[in-house]
């Protein structure tokens, strides 16, 4: 059980909008429809934003998305603000009841 | 709506056995939720240690099997989680969280986390 790949740095200005990529095999994130995405903030827990692939929880603003693609998943964040600067983590389910995470993304408002 | 809360030393001695109780409150430990431990060290991306179910089920990660131990206390509604042989490589923040997984699959609320030193 690998962890999933996800680039260590994204930057946007204030407004835009910026993707996250997670790269798996097809025994986690291609294999399943079981992605999620987590915010941490310093300091504190992870937050689930997306779950599912696509799915938000009640509370989480509309202006982050997720999709997948075979064994590939992204996070996007649109209309940028001062506080989604966190670091963000994809998760995928990787059969027999077993999880793995992503390497983790820090986002960057210019 | 449900919180939890990790509790347990802050200080293991290398080979030493690890040793964390996440107490479960506003809502029971008997649902269809599993319960889990995760980690995550210092600048590091979070891994998952493994879930139990209130049945006593546990699924565990398979780098950690060997020294993992996962239980359920249901008349306490907490879990807990061993960790044995100890390393300064288990230095982490550990985090227990409940996780959603009839048709889904997502960790949601999680635990504030509390940082374990592997030390001498």
């Amino acid at each position: 059980q690998s962890a999933l790949t996800q680039p260590a740095s994204v930057s946007g200005s204030p407004g835009q909008s910026i993707t996250i990529s997670c790269t798996g095999t097809s025994s986690d994130v291609g294999g399943y429809t079981y992605v999620s995405w987590y915010q941490q903030h310093p300091g504190k827990a992870p937050k689930v934003m997306i779950y599912d692939v696509s799915k938000r929880p009640s509370g989480v603003s509309s202006r982050f998305s997720g999709s997948k693609s075979g064994n590939a998943a992204s996070l996007t964040i649109s209309g940028l603000q001062a506080d989604d600067e966190a670091d963000y983590y994809c998760c995928s389910y990787a059969g027999s009841g077993t999880v793995v995470f992503g390497e983790g993304t820090k986002v960057t408002v210019l | 709506q449900v919180q939890l809360q990790e509790s347990g030393p802050g200080l293991v001695k290398p080979s030493g056995t690890l040793s964390l109780t996440c107490t479960i409150s506003g809502g029971s430990i008997i649902s269809s939720h599993w319960w889990t431990w995760v980690r995550q060290p210092p600048g590091k991306g979070p891994e998952w240690i493994g879930d139990t179910f209130h049945s006593g089920n546990t699924n565990y990660n398979p780098s950690l099997k060997s020294r993992v131990t996962i239980s359920v206390d249901k008349s306490k509604n907490q879990f807990s989680l061993k960790l044995s042989s100890v390393t300064a490589a288990d230095t982490a923040v550990y985090y227990c969280a409940s996780h959603a997984v009839t048709g889904t699959d997502w960790f949601d609320p999680w635990g504030q986390g509390t940082l374990v030193t592997v030390s001498s």
